[in-house]
């Protein structure tokens, strides 16, 4: 059974405004979290990680967000741009390093 | 929901052995799986893509020759490390599609190889 999920395979926002990418998980001991972005044709390139001590981090425009008692978290995009339109995978893991568990990906269109 | 397996998820081996890893589609076939590397903590590394029927497609940069993949059917591709050396240590994932060319994968739980 799926560890991570990612109930949306799809999104599309418009360009310039935020786009939220969801994640959530049933495991309650996985402490590092990582979201990729993948082009077609391309492998997925790490993009963000957020771990379990905290409950946000940020990167220029991405920023990921964790919420523990919820097993979510997700991925705000601001502003989007249309180089933005990729599928993004999530990521988790329990011992920061070890088995990692992905999510199916969302696949985010900016239209521009 | 669709699941792909990896066999074994860790070995440990001598240097100069070589080291077979398999990877399954469980409920879905796939024409196309992918092989990664992970990188600790973060990068993950496409190495190739497995054809069913057909050779698989390498990345730049990875030795055709030293990581072998066989698609032999629908469900199972196999990376086979030869003469590995420790600095081949590292995670190997596979991930496989439902749809040729969709963009939902479905990532294996990863092989840890440890080359002694």
């Amino acid at each position: 059974d799926q560890q991570v999920k990612q109930n949306s395979p799809s999104l599309s926002v418009q360009e310039g405004r935020i786009s939220i990418l969801n994640c959530d998980y049933t495991n309650s001991m996985f402490d590092y979290f990582l979201w990729y972005k993948k082009y077609p044709a391309e492998g997925p390139t790490f993009l963000i990680s957020i771990s379990s001590i905290k409950d946000k981090n940020e990167d220029g425009r991405f920023t990921v967000f964790l919420n523990k008692s919820a097993k979510h978290l997700s991925l705000h995009i601001v502003p989007s741009q249309p180089g933005d339109s990729a599928v993004y995978f999530c990521a988790a893991s329990q011992n920061t390093g070890n088995q990692f568990y992905f999510g199916t990906g969302t696949s985010l269109t900016v239209i521009p | 929901g669709a699941v792909v397996s990896q066999h074994p998820s860790w070995v440990i081996c001598k240097s100069g052995t070589s080291v077979k890893i398999e990877c399954r589609s469980l409920d879905f076939q796939a024409t196309t799986m992918f092989w990664y590397r992970q990188f600790p903590k973060q990068s993950l590394m496409l190495m190739a893509t497995s054809n069913e029927g057909s050779k698989a497609t390498y990345e730049q940069g990875v030795e055709k020759d030293k990581f072998l993949i066989n698609h032999a059917s629908l469900t199972l591709s196999t990376l086979t490390v030869t003469s590995a050396h420790p600095e081949d240590s590292s995670f190997y994932i596979c991930s496989a599609g439902r749809v040729q060319g969709g963009e939902t994968q479905y990532f294996g739980p990863g092989t840890r190889l440890l080359v002694l």
